[in-house]
């Protein structure tokens, strides 16, 4: 099971803003090890939105951004688009584990 | 570019045998590990494993030690993700996924992923 914990569903009107949270503990995003979004729509392979808690990749809209406090972490989206619509995933490395660990995923819809 | 293209949709039977492929494409194979991601139906994303291919070095998950196989070949620039006995289980789509190590580790490119059906 997930040990890193997103809200299941989240929505918007065109325009808004919309913050995903992802929660998790001491051995993961506690840890320090960083904390990365990836974004899965319909029918295209997963993209990487954010790595490294606020870095983001050459191409990405400048609408996405990301933080880290403490063990959780956020994804904000800005000025919300219909394209946006689909599931995102936080990750990181968990040490207890040994292994990378995905978040539970959040569903953004656009009202 | 980078490019991960993976092998397509499989249907099989239970206890039936399968691998799949995901070839790359722009990068140094032999440079950066690859790993494996499932996601069963309506499930999120779960890691599997990761490879290093220049030595075949792996390391598993442990809710996948034992049930999976991942090898690679440096000849032609390909991993592969491979079961003996299949289970209805292993129902979901497989995504390979190149893992970048600088401060911290992510995976940066992703390929389009192989759905799996498992029935009888």
């Amino acid at each position: 099971q997930s040990v890193l914990t997103q809200p299941p569903s989240v929505s918007g009107a065109p325009g808004q803003r919309v913050t995903l949270s992802c929660t998790g503990s001491s051995s993961n995003i506690g840890a320090g090890h960083g904390v990365h979004w990836y974004q899965l729509l319909p029918g295209t392979a997963p993209k990487l939105l954010i790595y490294g808690d606020n870095n983001r990749p050459s191409g990405v809209p400048n609408r996405f951004s990301g933080s880290k406090s403490g063990t959780s972490a956020s994804l904000a989206i800005t000025g919300l688009q219909g394209e946006d619509e689909g599931d995102y995933y936080c990750q990181a490395y968990d040490s207890s584990l040994s292994g990378y660990v995905f978040g539970t995923g959040t569903k953004v819809t656009v009202l | 570019e980078v490019q991960l293209v993976q092998s397509g949709a499989e249907v099989k039977k239970p206890g039936e045998s399968l691998k799949i492929s995901c070839k790359i494409y722009g990068y140094s194979f032999d440079s950066y590990w690859l790993g494996w991601v499932r996601q069963m139906p309506g499930k999120g994303l779960e890691w599997m494993g990761i490879i290093y291919p220049d030595d075949s070095e792996t390391r598993y998950s442990p809710s996948f030690q034992g049930q999976v196989t991942m090898s690679a070949d440096t000849s032609i620039n390909t991993a592969y993700l491979q079961w003996r006995s299949l289970k209805a289980s292993d129902t979901a789509i497989y995504y390979c996924a190149r893992l970048v190590s600088e401060s911290t580790v992510y995976f940066d490119h992703w390929g389009q992923g192989t759905p799996v059906t498992v029935s009888s």
